[in-house]
């Protein structure tokens, strides 16, 4: 497709359940960034891949939180054993390559409520 | 001290006014620099790039200052469709490239 796509666009789940959100970037990006964002507060960073690189995970906040991102393609973000804190908005983002001006392109997010 | 700091406003200003976002980063190694634009409930859009040497996009104009560790956003003749959350963004480029994002800046343009 012509962008990053996300699914599921919204997940409502109870708490101690496992969820896996999707994240297919844009054809060719190399760099693939996870992001969540809590409602009225700003982007934390979560996780980051480049190319065949080791993953940056230094902002995953515990280690129910997992991800992978299989051919250099689609990501899954996954929680275990979700929490009523973890519910916001997951942003995924690609981009062409790192560095000056490429900028990065976000998907349209899912929504996960823990209830 | 976070990394990336913004006034979080909110900045209410009338139809035709110019305002000023300015936006300071703690890392100087930091690399590339952003600005983007979030709307209610949507995903953050890339708006500009921020060049060493200032850049213009129309009606709006970033300047990067390196050795303050500063960045700023002007929007001359505010249009209603400009309220919005502008959020700043700074690349880091230590070991991993990571970008880090200011909490935003939010915006009403008022008739």
């Amino acid at each position: 497709g012509a962008g990053v796509s996300q699914s599921p666009s919204n997940k409502v789940t109870e708490k101690g359940k496992d969820v896996e959100l999707r994240c297919d970037p844009i054809s060719g990006h190399t760099a693939l960034y996870w992001y969540r964002q809590s409602l009225g507060q700003g982007l934390e960073f979560l996780i980051y891949f480049q190319g065949n690189s080791a993953p940056d995970k230094s902002g995953l906040p515990s280690d129910r939180f997992s991800a992978e991102r299989t051919g250099g393609s689609v990501s899954t973000l996954t929680i275990q054993r979700t929490q009523q804190e973890d519910s916001a908005v997951y942003l995924c983002a690609s981009s062409l390559r790192t560095g000056y001006s490429y900028g990065y392109t976000f998907g349209s997010g899912t929504r996960l409520t823990v209830v | 001290r976070k990394e990336v700091e913004q006034d979080p406003g909110p900045f209410n200003v009338p139809e035709g006014a110019t305002v000023a976002f300015n936006c300071t980063y703690s890392n100087s190694a930091s690399q590339s620099f952003f600005w983007y634009r979030q709307d209610c409930r949507k995903e953050p859009k890339l708006l500009m790039s921020v060049y060493s040497s200032g850049n213009e996009d129309g009606r709006f104009t970033a300047q990067l200052n390196r050795a303050s560790q500063y960045i700023s956003l002007l929007i001359r003749d505010s249009k209603l469709s400009d309220s919005a959350t502008y959020l700043c963004v700074v690349e880091f480029s230590g070991g991993y490239n990571k970008l880090i994002f200011g909490a935003g800046t939010r915006l009403a343009v008022h008739p």
